[in-house]
């Protein structure tokens, strides 16, 4: 399984940018997710690495290595919708494992 | 939208009863999982069905089962509940079971008095 590790909450004000950092473990490793979820909501979908590097898409990129059991969420020129939980999963086999959430709230 | 429907979004039990969560997949995905989410928590595996048959469990006890059914649809059984199973159960939805498109509905929420 993986032991998924992130902080709890981070602040941060409109239009600034919010670095999530995410450690898990590396065994049986087939790719890091990133959820978006806001209160009450379902986890919506961000982004999938499964390889080394950055992916960017749009205001949201997100970083892996593999090597190090490393990713992190990059959340670029923040809005207030984009005050919500962000999910870090690891994904072995076929489960997919979550960290607790990181709380983002942005403020104006 | 996901395409991922569950029903019903909101429902109270009392403990000792028994409940089923229904889920409807995403059209052409054949693999449906279980995820309980806690208050303040990540969501956690409880099972995933893969054409019909249980694929792959976490660590939940017996009294959580579940049903696939031919048009990949699925329910979750929880018996003789306990004031823990008070949750948020999200049902995702993928194309096969690697889950590397994993697309969640809008969840249940149970409260157990």
């Amino acid at each position: 399984g993986q032991n998924i590790d992130q902080p709890t909450e981070m602040t941060a004000t409109e239009g600034a940018i919010v670095q999530i950092n995410c450690t898990y473990q590396t065994s049986g490793f087939n790719g890091l997710f990133w959820y978006q979820q806001h209160a009450g909501e379902a986890p919506t979908f961000l982004s999938y690495n499964v390889l080394d590097g950055l992916e960017e898409k749009g205001r949201f990129s997100s970083f892996l290595s593999r090597s190090k059991g490393y990713s992190y969420l990059l959340l670029k020129e923040l809005q207030m919708k984009d005050s919500a939980s962000y999910l870090c999963a690891g994904l072995n086999d076929y489960k997919l494992s979550f960290g607790a959430g990181t709380t983002v709230t942005v403020r104006a | 939208e996901t395409g991922v429907t569950q029903s019903p979004t909101h429902l109270i039990k009392t403990r000792g009863q028994q409940v089923t969560l229904r889920c409807s997949s995403q059209s052409g995905h054949n693999t449906v999982s279980w995820y309980q989410q806690a208050l303040g928590q990540g969501p956690q595996f409880i099972f995933q069905y893969y054409r019909e048959e249980e694929n792959g469990r976490g660590n939940f006890p017996p009294r959580f089962s579940g049903l696939q059914f031919p048009n990949y649809s699925s329910e979750l059984n929880v018996n003789a509940l306990e004031l823990d199973d008070s949750a948020l159960y999200l049902c995702a939805s993928s194309p096969g079971t690697a889950n590397t498109e994993a697309f969640f509905g809008q969840g249940t929420r149970l409260t157990v008095v």
